[in-house]
C-alpha cells in the first residue's frame, strides 16, 4: 500500500486567483494522478503526471488552467489557476503503478472559491 | 469509453441488516475492478480489489463478487454498523491497467442505530 498526504486539507479562495497543491507519497512512483469531485459528483480523471514528462491531460481538462509539476517519484503538485466558483470541488491525488494495480489515494484538498 | 452505474443511489437499512450494494460496467475487457468507501468531504479509501480473473474478494465483514461477462459487481456487507454509514464507489480501469479509474456515482449508505 501508500501513504499519501495533501496539503492543504482545505482552502477558501477569491475569484481570479491560483492555488497549487501539493501531494506527497511515502514511496517511489511512476505515475501519479490527478482527480476532481464536484460537489455531490462521482470523480472525474484531471490528468496523469509522469515524473520527466509532460503530464497526459483528459478530455475537458487544460494544461493552461491546471498546471502540473511532477519534479521527482515521491511528489507532484497541481496548479487550479484563475479560479472561479465552477471550480469549488474536492481534488485527489492517488498512484497505483504496480501489479495488481490497487489504486491509493489522499485525503483530498477542499477548494471553495468564493 | 467505459461507463459505470451504482444502484442504488442512496439507501437507509437498520443496524444489523445485510448491505447489498450493486456496480454494473458496459465494457467487460476490465482488467481489475476496486471499491473504496468515501466519508463526506473526505478522501477514498480502498476496499476491496478483485482481478479480472477472480469471481469474489473477502476482508472481514465485506465480500465483493465479479461477474465480467455480465459487467456486474457486487459488494456484500455484513451485520451493517452505523460505522458503515458512508458512500461507497466502484471504480474500473482499462484492460491495460494503467489505472485511469472510470466511477460510478456511488452508493450513500446510512445505517440507523
Amino acid at each position: 500500500s501508500a501513504v499519501i498526504s495533501q496539503k492543504p486539507s482545505r482552502d477558501i479562495c477569491q475569484r481570479g486567483t491560483s492555488l497549487t497543491i501539493q501531494c506527497q507519497v511515502d514511496s517511489q512512483v511512476t505515475m501519479m494522478f490527478w482527480y476532481r469531485q464536484q460537489p455531490g459528483q462521482s470523480l472525474t480523471l484531471i490528468a496523469t503526471a509522469n515524473q520527466g514528462s509532460e503530464a497526459t491531460y483528459e478530455s475537458g481538462f487544460v494544461i493552461d488552467k491546471f498546471p502540473i509539476s511532477r519534479p521527482n517519484l515521491t511528489f507532484s503538485t497541481l496548479t487550479v489557476s484563475n479560479m472561479s466558483p465552477e471550480d469549488s470541488s474536492i481534488y485527489l491525488c492517488s498512484v497505483g503503478d504496480r501489479e495488481p494495480y490497487e489504486q491509493y489515494f489522499g485525503p483530498g484538498t477542499r477548494l471553495t472559491v468564493t | 469509453k467505459q461507463e459505470v452505474t451504482q444502484i442504488p443511489a442512496a439507501l437507509s437499512v437498520p443496524e444489523g441488516e445485510n448491505l447489498v450494494l450493486n456496480c454494473s460496467f458496459t465494457d467487460s475487457a476490465i482488467y481489475n475492478l476496486q471499491w473504496f468507501r468515501q466519508d463526506p468531504g473526505k478522501g477514498l479509501t480502498s476496499l476491496l480489489l478483485i482481478q479480472s480473473s477472480q469471481r469474489e474478494q473477502t476482508s472481514g465483514r465485506l465480500n465483493a463478487s465479479l461477474d465480467k461477462s455480465s459487467g456486474r459487481s457486487t459488494l456484500y456487507i455484513a451485520a451493517s454498523q452505523p460505522g458503515d454509514s458512508a458512500t461507497y464507489l466502484c471504480a474500473v480501469p482499462p484492460f491495460y491497467g494503467n489505472n485511469r479509474l472510470a466511477f460510478g456515482k456511488g452508493n450513500q449508505v446510512v445505517v440507523i442505530p
